[in-house]
């Protein structure tokens, strides 16, 4: 089945800048989708298609893509960016997937 | 504005059949381009994706849970319902739905609280 691949863990002080990667074989022919989760709460949409913002979420959250990796960045982090960070996209058969998530310490 | 719910039991027994319902609001299933997904959160682990139906009734699941999954919709109540059979003490978690919009491609733009669900004897 088809698989996402994230780091489980990431780490930057306030005010750096941090980058969480996604690999999958797919992503060249689908978009990726990123969501922030804090404890006990539901996910929210931070990136669609790749690259784009939904309204209300900060400019520090940027998206990129390049080939079988997608990249999400969050430039100038704040210490309520600390949450767990999961990709998402689709195969070609209609299925979607996750990846395993990346936890962001703001140390 | 756009909200969803989940409903359902808290605990069911191993091989039992588990029914959740997501009520929703603010948009129509039947609208092109609407979709209604169901996502799980087993405790302390990633988000796994289930199962989706779009406004032509197209549905779609995970691969791994396919033969257990059965997913529909019923447009005058608003409600998406998501059934899975025997369950086990790995199905224990909590159980989201969201929905697939317009204008954010393929993107889970609204979520429900999420309902958790316990598996146990």
């Amino acid at each position: 089945s088809y698989e996402l691949t994230q780091p489980p863990s990431v780490s930057v002080s306030p005010g750096q800048t941090a980058r969480i990667t996604c690999s999958g074989e797919a992503l060249p022919m689908q978009h990726a989708y990123w969501y922030q989760q804090k404890p006990g709460q539901a996910p929210v949409l931070v990136i669609y298609k790749d690259s784009e913002r939904p309204s209300g979420i900060p400019e520090r959250f940027s998206g990129s893509s390049s080939g079988t990796i997608v990249t999400l960045t969050i430039s100038g982090v704040h210490a309520e960016d600390e949450a767990d960070y999961y990709c998402q996209s689709a195969d070609t058969s209609g299925s979607r997937v996750f990846g395993g998530g990346t936890k962001l310490t703001v140390l | 504005q756009v909200t969803l719910r989940e409903s359902g039991p808290a605990l069911v027994k191993p091989t039992e059949t588990l029914t959740l319902t997501c009520t929703f609001s603010g948009f129509s299933l039947s609208s092109s381009g609407m979709c209604v997904s169901w996502v799980r959160q087993r405790p302390g682990k990633a988000l796994e994706w289930l199962a989706v139906i779009d406004w032509t009734d197209d549905k779609y699941y995970t691969p791994s849970l396919k033969t257990r999954l059965t997913i529909s919709q019923d447009t005058s109540k608003n409600q998406v319902v998501l059934r899975m059979t025997n369950m086990d003490l790995v199905d224990t978690g909590s159980y989201f739905c969201a929905r697939i919009g317009q204008g954010f491609g393929d993107g889970m733009d609204v979520w429900g609280q999420g309902t958790t669900v316990t598996v146990s004897s």
